[in-house]
């Protein structure tokens, strides 16, 4: 199975500033997606942002941003102008482009934002 | 939108009770998960189906089984519920295409006494 690593359990940011979140991820493949889940407090998951392992180019969706370092398998999360509604539990997910559909999920980085 | 409901928010059971939680999606995606959410742990895979009446177990199957036989809902069975049981569910679908999203529903959180 491969395993997705969070290191920060517990990230805060002041408002307005910028934040970024960690995740790295041990595979042998060399293709593969990764993807940001945001969870709010008791609301759904949803989808952030995703990059395919294949592009260089790293992924951007408005304030958020990743930082995709293939070689040294780390996939970081970048919140730019950080807003009260960026509060939530981030978690980084791995999925095989080739051997079926199953996503392996880190442990999950619970973000403050201070108003 | 896509949507994924589940059948309960909160449950509250008794150790030994069969429990069952339900998932019904409404966009035909063809596959579904069902995750256990806890502190620390992140969301671990118990079993998901890729088609209706086929299931694969996750990473953390025992003590639970699965049915779906319809398209649009896919079931968790806990067979006799125990304590350490008690968790958030999730069930996601993971759309057909090569976006490749996995959308979710809004969680049960099951506490067994």
């Amino acid at each position: 199975a491969q395993t997705v690593t969070q290191s920060q359990p517990e990230m805060s940011v002041q408002e307005a500033e910028t934040v970024t979140l960690s995740c790295t991820y041990d595979t042998s493949e060399s293709d593969y997606y990764l993807f940001w889940y945001k969870q709010p407090p008791s609301r759904q998951m949803i989808l952030v942002i995703r990059q395919e392992a294949y592009k260089q180019q790293n992924a951007t969706e408005n304030r958020f941003s990743v930082n995709f370092q293939k070689a040294a398998k780390s996939f970081s999360l970048k919140i730019s102008d950080s807003q009260l509604g960026d509060a939530a539990m981030y978690f980084c997910a791995y999925r095989s482009a080739n051997t079926g559909n199953q996503f392996y999920f880190g442990t999950g980085t619970s973000l403050t934002v201070i108003p | 939108d896509v949507k994924v409901t589940q059948s309960s928010r909160y449950l509250v059971k008794r150790t030994g009770e069969k429990v069952f939680l339900e998932c019904v999606q409404d966009m035909d995606h063809e596959n579904m998960f069902w995750y256990r959410q806890d502190p620390g742990l992140g969301l671990r895979l118990i079993y998901f189906s890729y088609d209706v009446k086929m299931k694969e177990k996750g990473d953390i199957p025992e003590g639970y089984s699965v049915s779906r036989e319809k398209k649009e809902r896919f079931s968790l069975i806990l067979e006799s519920a125990s304590t350490n049981q008690t968790s958030m569910y999730l069930c996601a679908t993971l759309e057909d295409s090569s976006y490749n999203e996995q959308f979710f529903g809004p969680g049960t959180r099951l506490t067994v006494l």
